[in-house]
């Protein structure tokens, strides 16, 4: 079984300062990773993930997140956050083969960016 | 990317009552769908998976009898929660997946919040 630990429950931010969510998992064999962002009242939106090959995977949105595997890490960068980005912000992992691919979430990371 | 809607968005009954709220992939065939539950400021708990025809496969500690899934074709799948009670009040998220079975074609509905009063 795989488990998705996110460190820090709420991060406040000032518009336009740099932010890392951090996201670490624990799992046997090898595993996709991904972020998600839910704003009030909606469901999860896919934001970014990491399947193979290259391990700095990017959004659309200037978000970007690096797998490191000695680190069991996925943490999540932006280097100038919009308060449009306060939000709610899901790590999960799922197995990467033999298996159902059923994505275990992490508790979430609440973004908060004030002007 | 794909879309799943769900419907309705809000919805509060009585104790006592069922609820239904549907799960529907707008442009794709999802052979597998997934239900989970999100408590405020809490992650999303997985209840139950169902594949197109067959029955729905439960979480431990998620009461068969009490959520009722269907899922009857290929783009709908259905969660009924029969003689709600306030504890039941949540909010529930519905996912489904495309037929490549891929992790990446996961995809989620925007979420019906239910109250029960």
């Amino acid at each position: 079984a795989q488990s998705v630990t996110q460190l820090d429950s709420q991060v406040p931010v000032f518009e336009e300062a740099p932010v890392e969510l951090r996201c670490n998992y624990s799992s046997s064999v090898s595993v996709y990773l991904f972020w998600y962002v839910q704003y009030p009242n909606q469901g999860l939106q896919l934001l970014l993930k990491y399947l193979s090959g290259s391990t700095l995977v990017e959004s659309i949105n200037g978000f970007e997140a690096e797998f490191n595997k000695s680190q069991t890490s996925f943490h999540l960068r932006k280097p100038s956050v919009h308060i449009s980005d306060t939000a709610e912000y899901f790590c999960a992992v799922s197995r990467a083969s033999g298996g159902s691919y059923i994505p275990t979430f992490g508790r979430g990371t609440s973004l908060i960016v004030h002007p | 990317g794909a879309v799943v809607s769900q419907h309705p968005s809000r919805v509060i009954c009585k104790s006592g009552t069922s609820v239904k709220i549907e799960c529907r992939s707008l442009d794709f065939q999802a052979t597998t769908m997934f239900w989970y539950r999100q408590f405020p400021k809490q992650s999303l708990m997985l209840m139950a998976t169902s594949n197109e025809g067959s029955k729905a496969t439960y979480e431990q500690g998620v009461e068969k009898d009490k959520f009722l899934i269907n899922h009857a074709s290929l783009t709908l799948s259905t969660l009924t929660v029969t003689s709600a009670h306030p504890e039941d009040s949540s909010f529930y998220i519905c996912s489904a997946r495309g037929p490549q079975g891929a992790p990446s074609e996961q995809y989620f509905g925007p979420g019906t919040r239910l109250t029960v009063t």
